[in-house]
């Protein structure tokens, strides 16, 4: 267990509205990840960060903004979801002077 | 931008049957990583190879990454059914800040 939280662990959301998914870490990493995972599609990268304030994107960026304002904390947000967007969520950390990543429990979102 | 590839999809075996899954990457890669997930959980990391040939044992899991860099396999001796689960390779860019990911070999094994 890399101490990796997500937050909330199912929701269920209407096309249109916005929607907004916590990663939370307790030690302190430099690099946080979000992923979606769909069926046929493995893992896929949103976003990703490498400091407070200090993000990119992934292959799978738009419709989704990310904020870290806290090393701790790492926000991916929806801003209008689409049916598109139903997927599981995973984020996931890398530690310091190491390369392999360690993921949250996921979160499963609905858009109906 | 990179691809990494991976076969089979899905297979089936009988207990105690060997399984491989196959990794290839359009690029040179910084290093390799392999994942499993179990039905319903979520990716952990099982080991990382960096070096070209590289070969690297996990008790009945055996590892390796081609001399180009730009190919991978997992290989499982005499399967047992705690080994259900997706196995995914991941190629880490040059920068060395980003993986992706392939779409994953699916696991199945019958007592």
């Amino acid at each position: 267990d890399a101490g990796i939280t997500q937050s909330p662990r199912h929701k269920v959301t209407e096309t249109g509205t916005p929607v907004t998914l916590r990663c939370h870490q307790t030690e302190n990493h430099r690099y946080m990840y979000w992923y979606r995972q769909d069926p046929g599609h493995g893992l896929r990268l949103i976003h990703y960060s490498y400091g407070v304030k200090d993000t990119d994107k992934g292959e799978v960026s738009d419709g989704y903004s990310v904020s870290r304002s806290k090393t701790e904390d790492f926000l991916l947000t929806l801003e209008s979801a689409t049916s598109s967007q139903t997927s599981v969520y995973f984020c996931a950390i890398r530690p310091r002077d190491a390369y392999e990543q360690y993921f949250g429990p996921g979160t499963r979102l609905t858009v109906t | 931008g990179q691809q990494v590839m991976q076969i089979p999809q899905y297979q089936h075996v009988q207990e105690g049957e060997d399984f491989t899954t196959y990794c290839n990457s359009s690029t040179t890669l910084s290093n390799i990583q392999w994942y499993k997930q179990r039905p319903g959980g979520h990716p952990v990391f099982l080991i990382q190879l960096v070096k070209s040939g590289e070969v690297k044992k996990q008790k009945r899991l055996t590892f390796q990454f081609g001399e180009a860099k730009k190919n991978s396999s997992l290989h499982i001796t005499a399967t047992q059914t705690t080994d259900v689960g997706t196995y995914f390779c991941a190629g880490m860019n040059s920068g060395y800040s980003t993986l992706t990911f392939g779409k994953g070999t699916m696991l199945l094994v019958s007592p």
